[in-house]
């Protein structure tokens, strides 16, 4: 079974600059989320979808930052404009539902703002 | 306070060494529990889930007290191959996924 898919794996931009980052989750998995994980901590939710209905995005800086999921399946989480405290590794998990369900992580896109 | 909190460590032990990391959650309507590994520049991968009654996987226990709000994990005759960060992770009655700093440890010969 494949797994969470991730691109880019890196990226590299200048502070105020945008950047997109995509996921594809595992086939079948309705939940998909999106994490930020900044060196030292652990990963912080920035939103959920549930198919294409976003349950939770308290944490989105919705500023500067925008997800969507188009059809229920694909994701895209973009960042316009950039600040570099934005540095981080962007983590895509998808799980089969909600409630207490593991998540899988993809390998992440780590972010670094100049 | 932080919502969840873990001993961020680092811990380090010889092989063989049995060795347990506490966190503690402050939302007293988390619903369900985990532990996560995560090795250096890799993404989270589940280790195990945490029920009431505690659970046991091999080498490795978890425990949860919910009267006072915290959970554990154990692990026995460490390998070096269980060198790596153990996230604790609740989840609140929202499907809110909360995510520990993290312990770290090494595992050494």
């Amino acid at each position: 079974e494949a797994g969470v898919a991730q691109s880019p794996r890196y990226k590299i931009i200048e502070k105020r600059q945008s950047v997109a980052f995509w996921c594809n989750p595992i086939s079948g998995h309705a939940t998909l989320y999106w994490y930020q994980q900044i060196l030292g901590q652990g990963p912080k939710l920035l939103i959920q979808f549930q198919n294409n209905g976003v349950v939770d995005d308290s944490q989105l800086p919705k500023d500067r930052f925008s997800a969507e999921r188009l059809k229920g399946v694909d994701s895209t989480l973009k960042i316009q404009p950039a600040k570099l405290e934005d540095s981080a590794v962007y983590l895509c998990a998808s799980s089969p539902g909600q409630k207490g369900y593991e998540q899988y992580f993809g390998p992440g896109t780590r972010l670094t703002v100049t | 306070r932080k919502e969840v909190e873990q001993d961020p460590g680092p811990f380090n032990v010889p092989e063989g060494a049995t060795v347990a990391f506490n966190c503690t959650y402050s939302n007293s309507a988390s619903q369900s529990f985990f532990w996560y590994r995560q090795d250096c520049r890799k993404e989270p991968k589940l280790l195990m889930s945490v029920y009431s009654s505690g659970n046991e996987d091999g080498r490795f226990t978890a425990q949860l007290n919910r009267a006072s709000q915290y959970i554990s994990l154990l692990i026995r005759d460490s390998k070096l191959s269980d060198s790596a960060t153990y996230l604790c992770v609740v989840n609140n009655n929202n499907n809110d996924m909360r995510f520990g700093a993290g312990t770290r440890l090494t595992v050494k010969p």
